[in-house]
């Protein structure tokens, strides 16, 4: 059964900070893994998805990298801003094709200005 | 193009009462999936379906819990009997294809949030 886990369940951190949001998860058998982000009362936006076969993925100040070996995920963000003040979930599928996806509770980030 | 679309965005209901939530997936998604979210939660994965058919409905908790996706397209989560434990917030995602690469990235919709009292 897949499990994962995100820790600190909560962070905050000046503007401008480069930070890391990590994740671990149980089943490495796993073709992908996928990073969310959610605002307060809302649902999920899809920030960034790796395949399996790539080691890091990029969009704009949001790089994502995998290790599937040692069951880590990581998503750094550049110079925070205050508009990156959300939670950040990552989620990876069940072993085989099935994509059905285990979520970690995710972080909540605050960006101080 | 149009996200996914989840109505009502609230919906009420007192216990034992019969619910239906409804999600619109991205057009030309053959995937799709329900999620439940409670309150500091990551989201739980209820059933998937591929096309018409349910092809994991693994994590319906009870038979209380249904779903339909008679053509393909739109999708139904019909509740019965509600309990005031099934308050949540229910989430859809649709992929492109319910296969774990690129094309099975899922996209959410803005939930509907069930209150049961």
């Amino acid at each position: 059964k897949q499990e994962v886990t995100q820790i600190p369940a909560a962070l905050s951190v000046p503007e401008g900070e480069n930070l890391v949001l990590n994740c671990s998860f149980t089943d490495s058998a796993i073709y992908n893994l996928q990073w969310f982000r959610q605002d307060p009362g809302k649902g999920l936006t899809s920030l960034l998805l790796i395949q399996s076969s790539q080691r890091e993925q990029t969009s704009g100040r949001l790089n994502a990298s995998l290790d599937k070996s040692s069951g880590r995920s990581t998503l750094y963000i550049a110079a925070s801003q205050p508009g990156d003040s959300a939670t950040y979930l990552c989620a990876a599928p069940s072993g085989g094709a099935n994509s059905k996806l285990t979520f970690g509770k995710g972080i909540t980030l605050s960006v101080r200005p | 193009g149009a996200g996914v679309s989840q109505t009502p965005s609230n919906k009420v209901t007192e216990k034992g009462k019969y619910v239906e939530l409804r999600c619109d997936p991205i057009s030309g998604h053959t995937a799709l999936y329900w999620y439940r979210q409670s309150l500091g939660q990551g989201p739980e994965f209820l059933i998937y379906f591929q096309g018409t058919g349910a092809a994991d409905d693994s994590g319906l908790p009870n038979d209380r819990f249904f779903a339909v996706r008679p053509e393909g397209s739109v999708s139904t989560l019909k509740i019965q009997r509600t309990e005031r434990g099934d308050s949540a917030v229910y989430l859809c995602a649709s992929s492109l294809t319910g296969l774990a690469g690129a094309r099975g990235a899922q996209y959410f919709g803005p939930g509907t949030r069930l209150t049961v009292l």
